[in-house]
């Protein structure tokens, strides 16, 4: 099972909008409605900021959303801010019933 | 509240096996299942299986079939990942996960679903 694409990095002003994407195939992104974005600061453990596609667990920030189409999924963060600078991976459900993750994308405030 | 708390760093030589250990609390730990993921320095995250808590069903990435083994013990609310005939490449920190398995109250599985807490990792360093 071959990762998920992200591209490598990706970034902006504080208060813009930035879009990471996350491609795949119709065996895991586009076959399913299964995929999760997270978020990592350098030293510490992945969080949980996106399910299900657009789905935000409690306590997530609404800068952040999900969406899909086809075998590409993408993660927006809008009103960009400091905090928000962190490598994101996304994950997706495959059809060997396992999970395949992203590529990271190291996104920098600038 | 929910905590994964894991077992500490480990050093271990080339053709060794190594035990990470991965204690919940604050939730009921049948009615979930754990992954674990693993992160080489540097690099990105990589899933290597999941555990279902209920009833010990597990599923692991193929290319770590026959190396790998996930346990859990429910009387300590603790889960277990041996790795065995370590290599330099499997030097990497370690991460345990929750993520719903199985609908307890029909049984009927879960796909999909997402690693919603994580432990804090744990490095395993496989050197001469």
């Amino acid at each position: 099972q071959s990762a998920l694409t992200q591209p490598a990095s990706v970034s902006g002003s504080p208060g813009q909008s930035i879009t990471i994407s996350c491609t795949g195939t119709s065996s895991d992104v586009g076959g399913y409605n299964y995929v999760s974005w997270y978020q990592q600061h350098p030293g510490k453990a992945p969080k949980l900021m996106i399910y299900d596609v657009s789905n935000r667990p409690s306590g997530v920030s609404n800068r952040f959303s999900g969406s899909k189409s086809g075998n590409t999924a993408s993660l927006t963060i809008s009103g960009l801010q400091a905090e928000d600078e962190a490598d994101y991976y996304c994950s997706s459900y495959t059809s060997s019933s396992t999970w395949v993750f992203g590529t990271g994308t190291k996104v920098t405030v600038l | 509240q929910v905590q994964l708390v894991q077992s500490g760093a480990e050093v271990k030589k080339p053709g060794a096996s190594v035990k990470v250990s991965c204690k919940a609390s604050g939730y009921t730990f049948t009615s979930y299942g754990i992954s674990w993921v693993r992160q080489a320095p540097g690099q990105g995250l990589e899933w290597m299986g999941w555990i279902s808590a209920y009833n010990g069903n597990t599923n692991y990435a193929q290319k770590l079939q026959g190396r790998v083994t996930m346990t859990t013990d429910t009387s300590t609310s603790t889960a277990y990942m041996e790795l065995r005939s370590l290599r330099s490449d499997d030097t990497a920190v370690y991460y345990c996960a929750r993520l719903r398995v199985y609908d307890i109250l029909t049984g009927y599985p879960l796909p999909g679903r997402p690693f919603d807490y994580w432990g804090q990792g744990t490095l395993v360093t496989v050197s001469s």
